[in-house]
């Protein structure tokens, strides 16, 4: 049992460069969710999809696609990478979804520089 | 005024000593009052959850909860150096979908 895979682990684009981020869970989990983590800013959603088939944005989804690929995985694809897109990315997910309480399960991140 | 404020420290204490760690958050809406822990280049994990005011202890950990003043703490009591980390609150709003606030962390260091 895995839990949260994401992969890359590292990754060095260029300015305009694109990418998917790849993330899988395999705790049967409903809801997923996209985190950037920035100095000083702390956890800000992304994207998340409720279940298999949703997505909706968050509080930052600008410059930002996801898919849903099936329930254990979600992906997040950067267009057109920019400088400010440097961070690290979280994926996490949660068992039941909409008001649930669950906890949110973590993968070890993406540390991504755009340059 | 962000919704979840939280010093980012970072707070170092020796050994032994008792870590206090604190959140302030605004919205009265909140019901779900979480603490993560995230050690250098790792994800979050939960280290307690409550939605109710007053204390909740799991070990030397104790989370606490004030409503009325929109304060939220954390206790760790016997401070180890693997305590070394840094502490997120985040606080679940039920509403709509799972959405959760997070704080931007305190980061802890115990010195042996």
């Amino acid at each position: 049992n895995a839990g949260v895979t994401q992969t890359p682990k590292f990754q060095v684009l260029k300015t305009g460069q694109s990418m998917t981020l790849q993330c899988a869970q395999d705790m049967n989990h409903n809801s997923m969710y996209w985190y950037r983590q920035d100095p000083g800013m702390g956890l800000r959603l992304i994207y998340y999809s409720a279940s298999e088939g949703t997505t909706d944005k968050g509080e930052v989804p600008n410059g930002y696609n996801v898919s849903r690929l099936n329930k254990r995985e979600f992906s997040l694809r950067l267009e057109s990478a920019a400088p400010s897109q440097t961070s690290v990315y979280f994926c996490a997910s949660s068992g039941l979804g909409s008001y649930s309480t669950d906890t949110q399960y973590f993968g070890p991140g993406t540390r991504l520089t755009v340059l | 005024q962000k919704e979840v404020e939280q010093d980012p420290g970072p707070l170092s204490v020796p050994e032994g000593a008792i870590v206090s760690l604190n959140c302030t958050y605004s919205n009265s809406a909140f019901q779900y009052f979480m603490w993560y822990r995230q050690y250098s280049r790792k994800g979050p994990e939960l280290l307690m959850y409550t939605y109710s005011s007053g204390n909740k202890e799991d070990g030397r950990f104790t989370a606490q909860v004030d409503k009325s003043s929109k304060y939220i703490s954390l206790f760790i009591r016997d401070s180890q150096p693997s305590d070394s980390a840094t502490y997120l609150c985040a606080i679940l709003n039920s509403g709509g979908y799972q959405k959760v606030t997070f704080g931007t962390g305190t980061k802890l260091q115990v010195i042996p």
